[in-house]
C-alpha cells in the first residue's frame, strides 16, 4: 500500500519566492495534518484538516503561510513570500476514520530558503 | 496545555541489550500515547501506541507501558539490533486530534 506521498522531496529557493509543497494522503484517510520540524522547535503542528475542511490553523506561523485541501486526495502548503527562517522539513500526515488518532507521516520536504 | 518530557536525549546500547526510553506528561486528560521512530532523512514512523485504558502493549521486540497515576509511559526495546538505531519520539494526545511530542531520544545500537 502506498503511504503518504509528498513532493518535492527537496526544495531550494531564494528569499521572496513562492514555495508550494504538495501532499497526497493515504487513500481512505479523512484527516490530514501539516507539520514543520526544526532542531530548535521540534515537530510543530501547522494545520489540521478533517474531511477536507480546515479545523485548526492556529499553528500557521504567519499570513505568509496558507494551506488548501481541494479534495480528499490532495493538499498544498504554500509560503509566499518565503524567508530564510522558513527553512525546515515539512511533513504531511494522514489519519483514518474514525480517528484522528493514528497519524501516518510522509517522507517530508526539506525546504531551504537562501 | 500538555507538556511532554522525554529522557534520555541520547542512549547507546550494545547489540542484544535492552533499551528503555521514558516520557512524562502533564495533562491527565491525555488518552492516547504513540511512539515514533525517525531514521535519518525519513518521516516519523508509528511503531507502537497505547490508549489510556491499557497498561501495557507488546509487539514483538517492542513494548510500551503506561502509568496513568504517575503520568508516565515508557518504550522498551529488547534484543536491540543495529537497525534499531534512530531517533525515537513519544507523544501524548491533547484534545481530540493534537499530539504534543517529546524532544526525541537518539538511540545508537553498537555492533
Amino acid at each position: 500500500d502506498a503511504g503518504v506521498i509528498q513532493s518535492p522531496r527537496h526544495e531550494v529557493t531564494e528569499m521572496g519566492q513562492e514555495v508550494t509543497l504538495r501532499c497526497k494522503p493515504i487513500s481512505g484517510h479523512n484527516s490530514l495534518f501539516w507539520y514543520r520540524q526544526t532542531m530548535m522547535r521540534g515537530l510543530e503542528l501547522l494545520i489540521y484538516f478533517n474531511n477536507n475542511v480546515p479545523i485548526d490553523d492556529s499553528g500557521m506561523p504567519e499570513d505568509r503561510f496558507s494551506a488548501k485541501m481541494p479534495n480528499a486526495s490532495f493538499s498544498t502548503l504554500k509560503i509566499q513570500p518565503s524567508e530564510p527562517r522558513d527553512s525546515a522539513v515539512y511533513f504531511c500526515a494522514s489519519s483514518p476514520p474514525p480517528g484522528p488518532f493514528e497519524q501516518y507521516f510522509g517522507p517530508g520536504t526539506r525546504l531551504t530558503v537562501t | 496545555g500538555e507538556n511532554v518530557e522525554q529522557h534520555p536525549s541520547t542512549l547507546s546500547v550494545q547489540e542484544g541489550d535492552s533499551a528503555v526510553i521514558k516520557c512524562t506528561y502533564s495533562d491527565s486528560a491525555s488518552n492516547y500515547f504513540p511512539w515514533y521512530k525517525q531514521e535519518l532523512g525519513k518521516g516519523p514512523q508509528l511503531i507502537i501506541d497505547i490508549r489510556s485504558n491499557v497498561g501495557e502493549k507488546k509487539d514483538q521486540r517492542i513494548a510500551v507501558t503506561l502509568n496513568k497515576t504517575a503520568k508516565h509511559f515508557s518504550l522498551h526495546i529488547t534484543e536491540t539490533q543495529p537497525e534499531d538505531s534512530a531517533v525515537y519520539f513519544c507523544a501524548a494526545s491533547e484534545g481530540t486530534y493534537k499530539y504534543i511530542f517529546g524532544t526525541g531520544t537518539r538511540l545508537k545500537v553498537l555492533a
